[in-house]
């Protein structure tokens, strides 16, 4: 496709229960990033990926968090365990690496209840 | 560490005035790249325009200018004639040129900006 494409838009999860959250980079983008959107919030930076790797995941806030990327493409959020602040919308951002601008996915919204 | 303030939480204009929104930046790199973005109701984030930390130039794109100061460490976005469809929030975003903050991007709070008729 021609843009990032974000599956699920929606999903409603239990307290407690596991979730993945997809990304469908910009063909030919090498650079990959996960952020979190709280209501009222700007994007928080949440992992980085450049090819298959991790280059930065710096920014996941503990370890229920996880994301891999095995094929230098499509990208997966994992959460574990999930929490009701978990709560907020995921962005999924490509670009073509260093300082060129990000292109973002319209997001999933996450809701723990 | 990185961080871009936007102190302006909302503004509200009539149709065809002229709107500045402002963001400060603060980074320890040399070099480093300066974003802003728009945010519809519909909720994707639109990238609008990027400058890299050497290039203080003043830029126009139709209605669109922004305004570099690295001496104050700024880069204002002012909208012309505004219109209702520029009704968005906006966010101002900061990446680093290299070393551990290369390549991801810090966001200011946003400011929504809300056009009348």
């Amino acid at each position: 496709g021609a843009g990032v494409s974000q599956t699920p838009s929606n999903k409603v999860t239990e307290k407690g229960k596991y979730v993945e959250l997809r990304c469908d980079p910009i063909s030919g983008h090498t650079a990959l990033y996960w952020y979190r959107q709280s209501l009222g919030q700007g994007p928080e930076f949440l992992i980085y990926f450049q090819g298959t790797g991790a280059a930065d995941d710096s920014g996941l806030p503990n370890d229920r968090f996880f994301a891999v990327r095995p094929e230098g493409s499509v990208s997966t959020l994992k959460i574990q365990r999930t929490e009701r602040g978990d709560s907020a919308v995921y962005l999924c951002a490509s670009s073509g690496g260093g300082g060129t601008e990000a292109f973002f996915g319209q997001g999933t919204r996450l809701t723990v209840v | 560490a990185q961080k871009v303030t936007q102190a302006q939480t909302e503004i509200s204009v009539v149709e065809k005035e002229d709107v500045t929104l402002d963001c400060v930046y603060e980074t320890r790199d040399t070099t480093y790249y300066l974003f802003w973005y728009k945010q519809p109701p519909s909720g994707e984030l639109v990238f609008l325009i990027r400058r890299n930390s050497f290039d203080e130039q003043n830029e126009i794109s139709g209605r669109y200018s922004w305004n570099f100061q690295k001496s104050t460490s700024s880069f204002n976005f002012t909208i012309t004639a505004s219109q209702v469809v520029d009704s968005a929030v906006y966010f101002c975003a900061l990446s680093g040129g290299g070393g551990t903050s290369y390549g991801k991007l810090t966001f200011g709070q946003g400011t929504i900006l809300t056009v009348h008729p």
